[in-house]
């Protein structure tokens, strides 16, 4: 199946400073991908959905302004967790789907844990 | 709009014993469902996925799943497992549009842990 990386794995930062995490489509290219949130033991909550050449698509009560998106190429998305506080601390997952004519799967990322202190 | 039910939390199971995890999903429109697995500290591994065809859907890793249209459930299931199989199970659904690419809803997940 496709590979999706995600960099770095893990990233431990200071209140108040800016974390970027990478997600990159390693044999294909990905005009969408998909952005996850995952506190301890629960369930994967989608963020927002980012598209290559466009904004991104924020799901409801996910703040823009401290989740920037940026979808730079066909094979790269960005999240910049913006001023990032404690509660922000959390596991980070990427994915690129197929189309849906294509069988609609999602190749997931390998995840970013984010510790901000 | 589309929701995931996964009945149990946490599923105990002793090795070469079969396992089922349970899940229910709602949803006003045709769905597609998935089964993932997700390992400590890693991202997710499609199990297996139902779109259309045979109910009856085989994965890897010697799981199957069966979609169930009248009682709208899509239950995971092993014949034997190994203590390799334990792990974080997330059943998931999207809607079953025409073209572009969906969304997935998943369920809360359930931990299966498979004893010696």
């Amino acid at each position: 199946g496709a590979v999706v990386s995600q960099h770095p794995s893990w990233v431990i930062c200071k209140s108040g400073t800016s974390v970027k995490i990478e997600c990159r489509s390693l044999d294909f290219q990905a005009t969408t991908m998909f952005w996850y949130r995952q506190f301890p033991k629960q369930s994967l909550m989608l963020m927002a959905t980012s598209n290559e050449g466009s904004k991104a698509t924020y799901e409801q009560g996910v703040e823009k302004d401290k989740f920037l998106i940026n979808h730079a190429s066909l094979t790269l998305s960005t999240l910049t967790v913006t001023s990032a506080h404690p509660e922000d601390s959390s596991f980070y997952i990427c994915s690129a789907p197929t189309p849906i004519l294509a069988g609609d799967e999602q190749f997931f990322g390998p995840g970013t844990r984010l510790t901000v202190l | 709009a589309q929701s995931v039910t996964q009945l149990d939390s946490q599923v105990p199971v002793f090795e070469e014993a079969p396992v089922e995890l349970r899940c229910n999903y709602s949803s006003s429109v045709s769905v597609y469902l998935f089964w993932y697995v997700q390992y400590p500290n890693q991202g997710l591994q499609l199990l297996l996925k139902y779109l259309s065809g045979s109910t009856l859907v085989k994965g890897i890793n010697g799981f199957e799943a069966e979609f169930n249209k009248s009682q709208t459930s899509f239950h995971l299931r092993k014949p034997s497992v190994h203590i390799s199989d334990t792990a974080e199970y997330f059943c998931a659904v999207s809607g079953h549009l025409s073209g572009g690419y969906n969304k997935l809803i998943f369920g809360a997940g359930t931990r299966l842990a498979v004893h010696p």
